[in-house]
C-alpha cells in the first residue's frame, strides 16, 4: 500500500519569500515520488521526480525537493515566490509501476 | 509536440443521462490512465491500459463505468446512467511505457450532472 499525507491544504507567502510544501510518504516498497502543479482550470502540470538517483532534485520553474528515507518526506522548496507560482500542488507516490496516490493537494497564494 | 488532449472539455448532462469522455494520448506513449478529481474525494485512480489491455481496472466506481481503448491510442471513458455523485473533472494522463516512466496530464473534463 501506499499514500501522501501532505500537511497544510493553504499556505500563503509574500513574493520574494521562501515556499515549502510538505509531503509524507507510507510505502511498502522504495517509491518514486512526484510533486504536480495545477493552474486554474488547467490539468497537472510535473514539476519533479524523484526515481532513486540523487536525493535532492531540482525542477521546473526554480522548484526543487529532497527525498529524505529516514523522515519519509519529499518537501517541496522554491528560495524566492513569484506571484505566477500561485496555483496547487499535488505530491504524488508510486511504488506498483503505475498508480500514482496523490495527496490532497496544497493551494499556495502568493501575496504583493 | 502535441499534449494530452480530451474531449469535450466541458459536459452538462442530466441525471440518467449516458456520457462519453475522449482522451487523446500522446503520439507513441503506450500506458494511458484515467484519473477521476473531486471536492470530495481528491484525486483518484480509476484505470490504467497498457497498449488496448486494462490489466487495472480496480478504480471504477461501480458497473455504470467502463473504459476502452483502440489502436493503443485513443481512449473513451463512458458513464452510463449518470449520477448527481458523478460529477467530477476527469483527467487523463499518458505515459511512454508502463513503470514509473512520468504521467503527462491532458486539461480534463469537466462533467456536472443535474
Amino acid at each position: 500500500a501506499q499514500s501522501v499525507t501532505q500537511l497544510g491544504s493553504h499556505v500563503s507567502v509574500s513574493e520574494g519569500a521562501l515556499v515549502l510544501l510538505r509531503c509524507n510518504y507510507s510505502s511498502s516498497v522504495p517509491p518514486y515520488l512526484f510533486w504536480y502543479v495545477q493552474y486554474p482550470n488547467q490539468g497537472l502540470q510535473l514539476l519533479l521526480k524523484y526515481t532513486s538517483a540523487a536525493t535532492l532534485v531540482k525542477g521546473i520553474n526554480g522548484f526543487e525537493a529532497e527525498f529524505k528515507k529516514s523522515e519519509t518526506s519529499f518537501h517541496l522548496t522554491k528560495p524566492s515566490a513569484h506571484m505566477s507560482d500561485a496555483a496547487e500542488y499535488f505530491c504524488a507516490v508510486t511504488s506498483n509501476d503505475y498508480k500514482l496516490s496523490f495527496g490532497a493537494g496544497t493551494t499556495v497564494t502568493v501575496r504583493a | 509536440g502535441a499534449g494530452v488532449s480530451q474531449s469535450p472539455s466541458n459536459k452538462v448532462t442530466e441525471k440518467g443521462k449516458d456520457v462519453e469522455l475522449r482522451c487523446d494520448p500522446i503520439s507513441g506513449h503506450t500506458a494511458l490512465y484515467w484519473y477521476r478529481q473531486s471536492l470530495g474525494q481528491g484525486l483518484e485512480f480509476l484505470i490504467y491500459f497498457q497498449g488496448n489491455s486494462a490489466p487495472d481496472k480496480s478504480g471504477l466506481p461501480s458497473d455504470r463505468f467502463s473504459a476502452e481503448r483502440t489502436g493503443g491510442s485513443v481512449s473513451t471513458l463512458t458513464i452510463q446512467r449518470t449520477q448527481q455523485e458523478d460529477s467530477a473533472v476527469y483527467l487523463c494522463a499518458s505515459s511512454l511505457f508502463q513503470g514509473k516512466d512520468t504521467q503527462y496530464f491532458g486539461p480534463g473534463t469537466r462533467l456536472t450532472v443535474l
